[in-house]
């Protein structure tokens, strides 16, 4: 069965410092998408970023970056100098896409707190 | 274009009741995705439809329904309430399914 661990539950970081969220996950198929999710108190949940399993390039979107290990099925994503708009839960996900009932799996998530 | 809404927002019922929940997508989206996201269990995939039909569905029991409608449109419903069905209940559409979903705001059910 697939799985999406994120083994922090909650993080700190100091505003304008670097955190990586962690994230693993276990898929049987080859062709999948990976998400970082973000939702912040009372909010709503947005895209961050996402990888294809194919592209071997980490993806990067600004601050926000990944570091994509297909063959150790890790997934984390970095953010840099963080800010205090960055407080938020944070959802890694993994989307497969061959049509199934488990296609898409999220993780508990990891709740960041940024530290004036 | 317009982001996903969902309606309403807030809703409360009693145990026993039923309740339907409305999901509008972002123009041109066939996919639409239902989740039901708690402190406990966090964000679980209900069932999702694409032109009308139900594609895929998570382990829900059959009191947790939906339908889409023509214009991608498309209501949850749950029958016989439960206290542990509440929750915030999430939306999401994509343009097939296989790429980038965007969440809806949530309807916030409580049962008493």
């Amino acid at each position: 069965a697939q799985t999406v661990t994120q083994s922090q539950p909650e993080m700190s970081v100091q505003e304008a410092e670097t955190v990586t969220l962690s994230c693993t996950y276990d898929t049987s198929e080859s062709d999948y998408y990976l998400f970082w999710y973000k939702q912040p108190p009372s909010r709503q949940m947005i895209l961050v970023i996402r990888q294809e399993a194919y592209k071997q390039q980490n993806a990067t979107e600004n601050r926000f970056s990944v570091n994509f290990q297909k063959a150790a099925k890790s997934f984390s994503l970095k953010i840099s100098d963080s800010q205090l708009g960055d407080a938020a839960m944070y959802f890694c996900a993994c989307f497969q896409t061959p049509n199934r009932d488990d296609k898409i799996i999220f993780g508990k998530g990891t709740r960041l707190h940024i530290l004036p | 274009k317009a982001g996903v809404t969902q309606t309403p927002r807030y809703l409360i019922k009693t145990r026993g009741q039923q309740v339907t929940l409305s999901c509008s997508p972002i123009s041109g989206h066939r996919s639409v995705s239902w989740y039901q996201q708690t402190p406990g269990q966090g964000l679980q995939f209900l069932f999702e439809y694409f032109s009308e039909t139900q594609r895929n569905k998570g382990n829900f029991p059959g009191r947790f329904s939906g339908r889409q409608f023509s214009n991608s449109r498309s209501e949850m419903n749950v029958s016989t309430l439960e206290l542990g069905d509440s929750a915030l209940y999430l939306c999401a559409s994509s343009g097939s399914g296989t790429d980038t979903q965007y969440f809806g705001p949530g309807t916030r059910l409580t049962v008493l």
